[in-house]
């Protein structure tokens, strides 16, 4: 139980054009989902929360205009990229939580975005 | 300001030794602990937890000790064998941050056969 996917597993785009990255929960419902960014080597940092039906929580730094989210079900949650720029280029991963007070959280396999 | 902090970016073990992984914290406010195992290219696979108002938390070959005083938990695994050659991140939240996790750096363990 608790599968979570991604896709696309990975994608390559031209700078300027957006890309949307999908978050399905797979066999749960998921009240929350999370976004986070992966540099290499480096620690996940979170991106921004996402609760079904509302408006995404974006954390200090992280570009709402440029990072839009949309979690329109209880199973799927989007990342969009806009405008990319190959400084966005970076392993996504998105996690979702099933329970409202739930500490654990389900990670997807992550999308490598690679803009050229 | 870094809040979790896992200090050693890598460890090498042999083959049916124990690994200990370690993890400091500098947020009292945190209350649960968690450790994530990461292969390249993949998302981190939970594998174990555990609440503060515990020290020890075991689970087969796994077990977290968490040293509240001195904000430092750790992870053992015994016997280690190479398929857990992984990245492992220690993770920490609370409920009043809405139970987002904050995650150290990572710590590459090698398990050598």
């Amino acid at each position: 139980g608790a599968v979570v996917s991604q896709h696309p597993s990975w994608v390559i785009c031209k700078s300027g054009t957006s890309v949307k990255i999908e978050c399905r929960s797979l066999d749960f419902q998921a009240t929350t989902m999370f976004w986070y960014r992966q540099f290499p080597k480096q620690s996940l940092m979170l991106m921004a929360t996402s609760n079904e039906g509302s408006k995404a929580t974006y954390e200090q730094g992280v570009e709402k205009d440029k990072f839009l989210i949309n979690h329109a079900s209880l199973t799927l949650s989007t990342l969009t990229v806009t405008s990319a720029h190959p400084e966005d280029s970076s392993f996504y991963i998105c996690s979702a939580r099933g329970a409202p007070q739930s500490y654990e959280q389900y990670f997807g396999p992550g999308t490598r975005l690679t803009v050229t | 300001d870094q809040q979790v902090k896992q200090n050693s970016p890598s460890l090498s073990v042999q083959e049916g030794r124990i690994s200990i992984l370690n993890c400091d914290y500098t947020n009292s406010m945190f209350d649960y602990f968690l450790w994530y195992k990461k292969y390249p290219a993949e998302g981190p696979t939970f594998l174990i937890s555990i609440s503060s108002i515990k020290d020890k938390n075991e689970d087969g070959r796994f077990t977290v000790f968490l040293n509240k005083s001195a904000k430092h938990l750790s992870l053992h695994i015994v016997p280690s064998q190479p398929g857990d050659s992984a990245v492992y991140f220690c993770a920490a939240s609370s409920r009043g941050s809405n139970y987002k996790l904050t995650f150290g750096k990572g710590t590459l363990l090698t398990v050598n056969p």
